[in-house]
């Protein structure tokens, strides 16, 4: 049951370009949403997230967007630099709960070419 | 800047043996995680903890899966006894507060757990 889909295993933007990555979800509950990064032979590490009361958020080069009625959410990477290059992993929480669980997607490998 | 310390970074153990895998979280964190990512396959939640007491749990965490916070600063994962398919890297994590309130998990950096 994937309920957090990342349909692209991989995809590779050129160095200065913008890297858009996407994610969808079927689950209606989910609430919050977030992206992770994760280099080999480490954890996860956030880099952002989203609300589902708001429709896009920014932290310096990274934005994610979110559009609940396609239950659609991507994560825009302007400018991309070769230091970007990792799986990155979209992830949800559902409504209620004090410890709420993430589920992840299957994550899409960016590789940022110079 | 504060982290999820995980050991042993790998683990390798005999089928039907018992393991601990250990975490110390970030110190002023209240919310406690393991999760497990199987090679190939998507991270995958395990347990979360709060309070001294588990909060949820997931279908993978059956009756061989135990989780404590002995002494305040670590937190640890027992399987009583391990079966190949437990082999996968286990991530440890924690929020200062519940999902849903602003940021994300600290992740440690994992354990490798081969069972043999």
């Amino acid at each position: 049951d994937q309920q957090v889909k990342q349909n692209s295993p991989s995809l590779s933007v050129q160095e200065g370009r913008i890297s858009i990555l996407n994610c969808d979800y079927t689950n209606s509950m989910f609430d919050y949403f977030l992206w992770y990064k994760k280099y080999p032979a480490e954890g996860p590490t956030f880099l952002i997230s989203i609300s589902s009361i708001k429709d896009k958020n920014e932290d310096g080069r990274f934005t994610v967007f979110l559009n609940k009625s396609a239950k659609h959410l991507s994560l825009h990477i302007v400018p991309s630099q070769p230091g970007d290059s990792a799986v990155y992993f979209c992830a949800a929480s559902e409504v209620g709960g004090s410890a709420r669980q993430l589920t992840f997607g299957s994550g899409t490998q960016l590789t940022v070419l110079p | 800047e504060p982290e999820v310390t995980q050991t042993p970074s790998h683990q390798v153990t005999q089928m039907g043996q018992e393991v601990i895998l250990r975490c110390v979280p970030i110190s002023n964190h209240l919310y406690f995680y393991w999760y497990r990512q199987i090679l190939g396959q998507k991270v995958e939640f395990l347990v979360s903890f709060y309070n001294n007491e588990i909060s949820e749990k997931s279908e993978i965490f059956d009756d061989q899966f135990s989780v404590e916070r002995p002494d305040g600063s670590n937190f640890t994962l027992k399987i009583r006894s391990t079966k190949l398919e437990d082999s996968a890297m286990y991530f440890c994590a924690s929020s200062e507060r519940g999902q849903g309130v602003g940021g994300g998990y600290t992740f440690g950096s994992g354990t490798r757990l081969t069972v043999v």
